[in-house]
């Protein structure tokens, strides 16, 4: 079946980038997804990418996707404490299938 | 975009007992969808709930244990029943966009989370 992964923390200092790296499984997904989890709140979705597409930049935010190995990554360039959260990425098979998520912990 | 609210926002419950979670949405919307997520996991989709017809479980899901409700296009509610220490769990209520008019591409909202502790 579907299937997402991702490594489950990941601790930068602030100003340092961030890659939150994501494997999935279905080929057919149209889009791919990275949403946000702050404490307490719901998701928030930060940016998505189509699948004909290797790479997206939005400020800030750069995803990579390597379509072959079906490997997704997310970069935060200038990390901030405010970046601290809970990251999740997403495929669509049908409906939105989300990975274990990744705990980006930023340190001062 | 939509903004959700969900009632309550946590609640800490007896075994055996149920509790209903109230889901807002402030326009009208198709599909609402439900999640669980249990401590330290990921989100899993527990059913859709479309207006006017029964709710579409996932596997490993059923009716009598999370029967779900969706009177009108803004509303639902999912209740967890006959509750164990395992149904401890944020639920999530999500929406489609309103406003994507079909496409592929269709952006969820979240609501804030039901966190449940059940003892």
């Amino acid at each position: 079946g579907e299937d997402v992964e991702q490594s489950l923390f990941l601790s930068v200092r602030e100003g340092d980038s961030s890659v939150i790296n994501c494997t999935y499984t279905d080929s057919s997904s149209t889009y791919l997804y990275w949403y946000k989890q702050e404490p307490g709140a719901g998701l928030q979705l930060l940016t998505y990418i189509f699948s004909n597409m290797d790479m997206k930049q939005d400020q800030r935010l750069t995803v990579l996707l390597n379509k072959k190995d079906k490997h997704l990554s997310l970069r935060i360039a200038d990390t901030q404490t405010g970046d601290s959260a809970i990251y999740f990425c997403a495929e669509t098979a049908g409906k939105l299938i989300f990975g274990q998520g990744t705990t980006l912990q930023v340190k001062p | 975009s939509a903004v959700i609210s969900q009632k309550p926002s946590r609640d800490i419950c007896q075994r055996g007992t149920s509790l209903t979670i109230q889901c807002q949405v402030d326009s009208q919307v198709t599909m609402m969808f439900w999640y669980r997520q249990q401590p330290g996991q990921s989100l899993t989709l527990i059913a859709t709930a479309n207006q006017g017809s029964e709710a579409t479980y996932e596997s490993g899901f059923v009716i009598d244990k999370f029967p779900i409700s969706r009177p009108n296009l803004t509303f639902s509610t999912l209740t967890v029943s006959n509750m164990s220490p395992e149904d401890s769990s944020i639920y999530l209520c999500s929406v489609e966009d309103p406003t994507s008019g079909g496409s592929s591409y269709n952006e969820q909202f979240f609501g804030p989370g039901t966190r449940l502790t059940v003892l």
